[in-house]
C-alpha cells in the first residue's frame, strides 16, 4: 500500500513570495491533516479535513495560509506572502477516519530567506 | 487546553543501556496516548499507543503504560540499540478524534 505522498520535498523562497505544497493521502482515507513542525518543536496542527470539509482550522493563520481538499482526495496548502517565521517542515497525514491511526508523509522542508 | 510535556534531550546512551523518556499530559476526559518516532531522514511513524487507563502499549521492545493517576505515559526500553537513535515524540488525541497534540520531542543518541 502506497504511503502519504508530498511534494516538493524541499523549497527555498524569499520572504513575501508565495509557495504551495501538495499532499496525496493514502487511498480511501477520509481524514487529512496538515501540521507545521518548527525546528526543535513537535508538529502543530494547521488544518484538519474530513473528506472535503474543514473540521478544524483554528490554528491556521488565515491572513496568509490557505488550504483546500477538492474532491476529498489530495490537498494543497498555500502560503502567501511567506514570512521568515514560516520556515519549518510541513507534514501531511491521513487516517481512515477521525479516530484511526494517522500516517505521515515525509514532509516538505520550507526555508524562507 | 490539552498539552503534552516530555523530557528535554538530547539523551545519550551506550548500547544495551536502559532507556526512559518521561512524558506527562494535561487533558480533560480520557485521551488516547501515543509515542511517535522520527528516524533520521524519515517521516513520523507510530511506535505504540494506549487508549485507556492502565493499558500498556508495546512495540519493538519499547513499552509505555497509560497512568491516569499521574497523567503520565513514560517510554521505556530495557536494552537500546544504535538503530534506536531517533527523535521520539509523545502525543495525545482526545476522545472525539481531534488532531494529535505533540510534545517537543526528545532526541536519543545511542553509541556502540
Amino acid at each position: 500500500e502506497a504511503g502519504v505522498a508530498q511534494s516538493p520535498r524541499y523549497k527555498i523562497i524569499e520572504k513575501r513570495q508565495s509557495v504551495a505544497f501538495w499532499c496525496n493521502p493514502i487511498s480511501g482515507h477520509a481524514t487529512l491533516y496538515w501540521y507545521q513542525q518548527i525546528l526543535g518543536q513537535g508538529p502543530k496542527l494547521l488544518i484538519q479535513f474530513q473528506n472535503n470539509g474543514v473540521v478544524d482550522d483554528s490554528q491556521l493563520p488565515k491572513d496568509r495560509f490557505s488550504a483546500e481538499r477538492l474532491k476529498g482526495v489530495d490537498s494543497t496548502l498555500k502560503i502567501q506572502p511567506a514570512k521568515l517565521e514560516d520556515s519549518a517542515v510541513y507534514l501531511c497525514a491521513s487516517s481512515l477516519d477521525r479516530t484511526d491511526e494517522q500516517f505521515f508523509g515525509p514532509g516538505t522542508r520550507l526555508t524562507v530567506l | 487546553g490539552n498539552s503534552v510535556t516530555q523530557m528535554e534531550g538530547p539523551v545519550t546512551l551506550s548500547e544495551e543501556a536502559f532507556l526512559t523518556i518521561n512524558c506527562t499530559y494535561t487533558a480533560t476526559g480520557y485521551p488516547s496516548l501515543f509515542w511517535y518516532v522520527q528516524y533520521p531522514g524519515e517521516g513520523l511513524q507510530l511506535l505504540l499507543k494506549a487508549t485507556k487507563a492502565d493499558d500498556k502499549g508495546s512495540n519493538k521492545g519499547f513499552e509505555a503504560t497509560y497512568r491516569k493517576e499521574t497523567t503520565s505515559f513514560h517510554l521505556e526500553k530495557g536494552s537500546v540499540q544504535v538503530s534506536d537513535s531517533a527523535v521520539y515524540f509523545c502525543a495525545l488525541s482526545d476522545q472525539a478524534g481531534t488532531a494529535l497534540i505533540f510534545g517537543k520531542g526528545t532526541t536519543l543518541s545511542v553509541s556502540s
